[in-house]
């Protein structure tokens, strides 16, 4: 079965800028986090999604982050403006019934 | 919210021997435990997970055990070997929801 996949795998912005990741689950999943892995640290979710309904955003830095899983499927997660301390890797996981995760291969944000 | 302590930071073994890394949660409601491997610029991989129903989990090389009393649970693996050298990462659930990771054990298994 095909993976998780993201895009872009890397990016480079100005603080300031606006920028948005874009992910696709494993097909059936109806579960998806967003994830900020910072260097050196565990991933902090950010979002998760059941199908199109939020279930958790408690720590989305909702004046700035911003996602949305419209149709149920992809997701896309957006920041404006970026700050430097933004710069990270994000992730996207899936999970079916069984609640195991399956990360995608990440995004690495560069704010400069 | 639930807080995950995990221990130690870092740990060097020898080939052939065994690691134990271990995690502490604090929230009674958490119920899936999940460890993650991760290898440098890679993603988190599942190895192992445990479910508050059970006390202890083994696939092959690597188990899993859980103390629901003391809120504490660890990995344990046997046999080293230089490909398990990588950052390992616990988390704690609860239904699957509200996903908190520990800070990382950066294990190395030298030849």
């Amino acid at each position: 079965e095909a993976g998780v996949a993201q895009s872009p795998r890397y990016k480079i912005i100005e603080k300031r800028q606006s920028v948005a990741f874009w992910c696709n689950p494993i097909s059936g999943h109806a579960t998806l986090y967003w994830y900020q892995q910072i260097l050196g640290q565990g991933p902090k979710l950010l979002i998760q999604f059941q199908n199109n309904g939020v279930v958790d955003d408690s720590q989305l830095p909702k004046d700035r982050f911003s996602a949305e899983r419209l149709k149920g499927v992809d997701s896309t997660l957006k920041i404006q403006p970026a700050k430097l301390e933004d710069s990270a890797v994000y992730l996207c996981a899936s999970a079916g019934l069984a609640y195991e995760q399956y990360f995608g291969p990440g995004t690495r944000l560069t704010v400069t | 919210g639930e807080n995950v302590e995990q221990h130690p930071s870092t740990l060097s073994v020898q080939e052939g021997d065994s690691a134990v890394i271990k995690c502490t949660y604090s929230d009674s409601a958490s119920n899936y435990f999940p460890w993650y491997k991760q290898e440098l610029g890679k993603r988190p991989q599942l190895i192992i997970d445990i479910r508050s129903n059970v006390g202890e989990k083994k696939d092959q090389r690597i188990a899993v055990t859980l103390n629901k009393t003391a809120k504490h649970f660890s990995l344990h693996i046997t046999e080293t070997q230089p490909e398990d050298s990588a950052v390992y990462f616990c988390a704690a659930s609860n239904n699957g929801n509200q996903f908190y990771f520990g800070t990382g054990t950066s294990l190395t298994v030298i030849p």
